[in-house]
């Protein structure tokens, strides 16, 4: 069974940085597995931010970037505003066609 | 931008099926394709499978592949999940979401609003 990580949570105070982690069980996250990433409200459908690592979706704010960062997709938010408290949430792709999403880090802004 | 319009909430029993709809606003271009998710009450997402728009052609979780079916209507825009066998483990919100594939998958760009399943004897 695969697993894919995600820091639980996170808390960052306005304006500053702050940067969110995929780890796979099987090793080292690549630009193969074509990571995602999504934000969720509450009560809202999710909302595509990243896709095949770190290119951005048009509606993706600029303070929103994506990379890869020591063996883990990673999630960078420079600038965060008090809007982007959320749930956060990386998708992976992995052979054999399948996609797994992480159990997601809820952001707080404080 | 294109929406995702779904079906309403279900009830249902265990061991019963379950049909979900989802429509887009407007034309689904041939190269898209519907992927389904879902998430049960207060935790993450579950990756389900995931239909071509006009192809047809579908790809499903390992965990699913006995118990679903995926569908797509090009001449409506439009994409349906029905799972069978349903027990309690199955209730969820269930989303659709639209997008151009990408290399090896159908990435998710637009997302349906969640369709609730509740299954309760």
């Amino acid at each position: 069974q695969t697993v894919v990580t995600q820091e639980p949570s996170l808390t960052v105070s306005p304006g500053g940085t702050v940067t969110l982690t995929c780890a796979s069980s099987t090793g080292a996250v690549t630009s193969d597995f074509y990571a995602s990433w999504f934000q969720q409200k509450p009560g809202h459908a999710p909302r595509a931010l990243i896709y095949a690592t770190n290119i951005e979706h048009p509606w993706t704010p600029a303070r929103f970037s994506g990379s890869l960062f020591g063996g883990k997709a990673a999630l960078t938010v420079s600038g965060v505003q008090p809007d982007d408290e959320a749930d956060y949430y990386c998708l992976l792709y992995f052979p054999g066609a399948q996609l797994v999403f992480g159990g997601g880090t809820k952001l707080t802004v404080l | 931008q294109v929406r995702l319009e779904q079906s309403g909430p279900e009830v249902k029993k265990p061991g019963a099926s379950v049909k979900v709809s989802c429509q887009a606003s407007s034309y689904i271009l041939t190269s898209y394709g519907f992927t389904w998710v879902r998430q049960a009450p207060g935790q993450g997402f579950q990756w389900l499978g995931w239909v071509g728009s006009e192809s047809g052609n579908t790809n499903y979780a390992r965990d699913f592949q006995d118990r679903i079916t995926l569908t797509a209507d090009i001449s409506t825009s439009s994409s349906y999940l029905e799972l069978r066998s349903l027990t309690s483990d199955d209730t969820a919100v269930y989303f659709c979401a639209s997008g151009q594939y990408h290399f090896y998958y159908y990435l998710l760009e637009v997302w349906g609003q969640g369709t609730t399943v509740i299954v309760s004897s």
